[in-house]
């Protein structure tokens, strides 16, 4: 069965940039999302890549995939304590949320 | 504008007991996704409904868990003599069309089972 793998934590300072890894291993996946759980709140998406493309930036956000690998990471720039949170890959179809499959999350700590 | 409402956020069973966890969609929302997180586990898909009808429950164990979405009222997901195995968190997401791209979770339920 399909298999999405996290570290469970990173720890960073204020200011430098965050990378968050992922590793899957369903080679037919056609998107790959990253979600980011606030304390206290839902999972909320953050961003997708389409399974064709290698990089996807947005503000301070940068998605990169090595389809040969199965890696996915995400990159914050310029981490703010706001950035504090769980953050959780995922892949699938786009349409299909039964066909979601999640990583363990990341628990990333900023500090100050 | 509420998200989507799941409630209790933590709940407590003794080994045997009934656990009902309560999901509201988003408003207009219709297509609900129960997810379960067991420790150091990533979410693993349990359930798909709509209204009134189970569109797919493979990732439901077999035995003792159902689901239901009621014309009126939350989602519900029910799980009958509870064991400690089942001490995980749940959680529920709609969307307005059934695209996973469009997901949004609640904030989660907790069930311990002592």
């Amino acid at each position: 069965g399909e298999d999405v793998e996290q570290s469970l934590f990173l720890s960073v300072r204020e200011g430098d940039s965050s990378v968050i890894n992922c590793t899957y291993t369903d080679s037919s996946s056609t998107y790959l999302y990253w979600y980011k759980q606030e304390p206290g709140a839902g999972l909320q998406l953050l961003t997708y890549i389409f399974s064709n493309m290698d990089m996807k930036q947005d503000q301070r956000l940068t998605v990169l995939l090595n389809k040969k690998d199965k890696h996915l990471s995400l990159r914050i720039a310029d981490t703010q304590t706001g950035d504090s949170a769980i953050y959780f890959c995922a892949e699938g179809p786009l349409a299909g949320a039964n066909n979601l499959f999640f990583g363990t999350g990341t628990r990333l700590t900023v500090i100050p | 504008n509420a998200g989507v409402m799941q409630n209790p956020r933590h709940l407590v069973r003794r080994r045997g007991q009934e656990a009902r966890l309560r999901c509201s969609p988003m408003k207009g929302h219709s297509h609900v996704y129960w997810y379960r997180q067991l420790p150091e586990e990533g979410l693993k898909f349990m359930v798909y409904l709509q209204k009134e009808n189970i569109i797919d429950e493979s990732g439901m164990p077999k035995e003792r868990f159902s689901a239901e979405f009621p014309k009126e009222g939350p989602s519900i997901l029910r799980i009958q003599q509870v064991v400690r195995g089942d001490s995980a968190a749940y959680f529920c997401a709609s969307s307005l069309t059934g695209g996973a791209g469009e997901l949004f979770f609640g904030e989660g339920s907790r069930l311990t089972v002592l």
